[in-house]
């Protein structure tokens, strides 16, 4: 089945690292992504991994998959308070037909000082 | 240039209205979506078009009517909305390929749904 999980509430302090995790059911998704939505605003795509991948990195935000195990996780290195947002996980599960974009329920990252 | 673009950003109707929300991307794109987002929830999807002809219908009712004039644009027609309908909707684009590649799906701003 299609199903994208993610714990809902993550709370830090500005200049720590956060860590957001997902996991996924659909073994057959070729590509994850990571979205950000701040409030009132359309999706902004952050990053993705391609599933022959374990790591990837771009700048503060480190994406780690462990396709055993079906977990990806990003992580935020020096969150600032600009970070506070919603993220969303997504995979396009090739079950599902490759358009077709399944979303976790969201992250919401609250960065305090 | 990355972007796709919705109008309006806002909009309050009532339920006997008919009104279109519109959407365009100049990135060649020939995927367009329709998702529908509540309050605190994930985006939904309604309406896949591919070259410019509808793939995906997630059983969306009949009272939202999509259209896909022509590559870049996309345009979501409603009729007879009910309140439960006010959400966020959203439209994106994304390369098409044929083995499940990239489709990274670059997202508008939305439009906020107020149906009274």
């Amino acid at each position: 089945g299609e199903d994208v999980e993610q714990s809902l509430f993550l709370s830090v302090r500005e200049g720590d690292s956060s860590v957001i995790n997902c996991t996924y059911t659909d073994s057959s998704s070729t590509y994850l992504y990571w979205y950000k939505q701040e409030p009132g605003a359309g999706l902004q795509l952050l990053t993705y991994i391609f599933s022959n991948m374990d790591m990837k990195q771009d700048q503060r935000l480190t994406v780690l998959l462990n396709k055993k195990d079906k977990h990806l996780s990003l992580r935020i290195a020096d969150t600032q308070t600009g970070d506070s947002a919603i993220y969303f996980c997504a995979e396009i599960p090739l079950s599902g037909g490759y358009n077709k974009l399944i979303f976790g329920a969201g992250t919401r990252l609250a960065v305090h000082p | 240039d990355t972007e796709v673009t919705q109008t309006p950003k806002h909009l309050v109707m009532g339920m006997t209205n008919k009104k279109s929300l519109k959407c365009e991307q100049h990135m060649g794109h020939r995927a367009m979506y329709w998702y529908k987002q509540k309050a605190k929830k994930p985006p939904e999807l309604m309406f896949v078009y591919s070259y410019e002809k509808l793939s995906i219908n997630e059983s969306v009712p009949s009272r939202f009517s999509p259209e896909c004039p022509n590559s870049s644009l996309l345009n979501l027609h409603l009729h007879a909305l009910q309140p439960e309908d006010s959400a966020l909707y959203l439209c994106a684009s994304s390369v098409l390929t044929g083995t499940g590649g990239n489709t990274e799906a670059f997202f508008g701003q939305g439009t906020r749904l107020t149906v009274v």
